[in-house]
Order: C-alpha cells, then structure tokens, then sequence
C-alpha cells in the first residue's frame, strides 16, 4: 500500500513564525502536491512538484514556498505565518501519469493553529 | 481555468436508502473525474473515477455516471450503511494535468 505521511497531526504557531511541514511518500512517486483543505471551500492546490527540485504553483501559492530534495519528501514552507493561515494542510503524491492513472494518495492531514 | 461546482453540501438519508451527489464541470477539455471519500480525521480516499470515453462505471453499491454534452457527472451510492458517512469530493482534471476539486459534500447516514 502507498503510504504517504507527514512530520505532525497538530502544530500550533505564532504569527511571524517560519513553519516547516513535511511529507513523505514510500511509493516512489514522481508528482507530489500540497492542499490545504477549509470549511466550505473544499480542496484548494497550494504547489505540487513533479520531479526533484521543480515545483509549479498551483491556485493559491501565496505566502507559501515549497521544497523537494529528494523524491519521496515535499516540503511546504510559510516564511512568516499569519491567522490566515490557519486551517487542514494535505499532502499528496501520484504517479506522473504514464501508467494511465491519477490516482492521488493523500496523507492525514496537519492541522495548523496560528495564533 | 477548471471550475466544479458540486451539490448538495450536505445530504442526510437513512440506512438502505440511495444517496447520489452531482458535479458539474466548466472545461469541455476535462477528461478525467475521480471521486474521494474522506473519513473523519483521514484524508480523502480514491473510492470510484471515470474517464471521458466512459459514460457509466460501477463498483459494487456505488456507480458514477457521465454526461459530456451537459458537464455533469454524479456519484450514486445504493444500499447506503453507516459507514458510509463522511465527505465526498468530485475533482476534475484535463489530461495528466492537476486535479480541481469540488467544494465537498457531508453525507450522514442514519441508522
């Protein structure tokens, strides 16, 4: 089974503060993605990557970076965390699509509190 | 770019009954309509998808249907069990491309 995991289930932060979160997937994925999930406003594409040290923007890039060193770990980045930010980020990874599926496998989400 | 607008956003139905959630999608270029199930405190889960060149797949008690003249496509649930309470999302995508997701849907099903 794909196993996607991320660093934290809970994290709570002050405003200012730089915020690492991390991902990891076992399966060997070229793509890997990076949402953040709010009431009401569903699943909203922050980046994804598709290969080591490439990564796009997706909907909504702002205040966010990203990072991928390696290809089974996507970071996600708020370089000085605001209230705004606060809410369900999910992590994703697929495979790049030669094998006829988009299938992504989803971690268990981090919920962050800014404060 | 893609937009899915997805309805209801909350469903309510007994144990037994059907439950069905419908997505409509801007881009007549999408060819891709995945479904994810998420459970409370799990992130969302493939459970069903169907591709442009299909217009109905079924997977034991849940069935997607497609019509590319109206955009639309629908998740159908029969049977309904307590278990199958959680958030259904539709998504869409063109090609290889990101997906875009529907807002979500609570479904509860009552025993």
């Amino acid at each position: 089974d794909v196993k996607v995991t991320q660093s934290s289930r809970y994290l709570v932060k002050r405003t200012g503060e730089k915020v690492f979160l991390e991902c990891v997937q076992d399966m060997d994925h070229e793509n890997m993605f990076w949402y953040r999930q709010d009431p009401g406003l569903g699943l909203r594409l922050i980046y994804f990557s598709y290969d080591v040290k490439m990564k796009e923007k997706g909907d909504i890039p702002e205040g966010y970076s990203v990072s991928r060193e390696k290809k089974e770990r996507f970071s996600l980045i708020l370089e000085s965390a605001s209230t705004n930010q606060t809410s369900m980020y999910l992590c994703a990874s697929s495979l790049l699509g030669l094998a006829g599926t988009d299938t992504q496998y989803f971690g268990p989400g981090t919920r962050l509190t800014v404060l | 770019g893609e937009n899915v607008e997805q309805h209801p956003s909350t469903l309510s139905v007994q144990e037994g009954d059907s439950a069905v959630i419908k997505c409509t999608y801007s881009d007549s270029a999408s060819n891709y309509f995945p479904w994810y199930k998420q459970e409370l405190g799990k992130g969302p889960q493939l459970i069903i998808d169907i591709r442009s060149n299909v217009g109905e797949k079924k997977d034991q008690r849940i069935a997607v249907t497609l019509n590319k003249t109206a955009k639309h496509f629908s998740l159908h649930i029969t049977e309904t069990q307590p278990e199958d309470s959680a958030v259904y999302f539709c998504a869409a995508s063109i090609g290889y491309s990101t997906l875009t997701f529907g807002k979500g849907t609570m479904l509860l099903v009552s025993p």
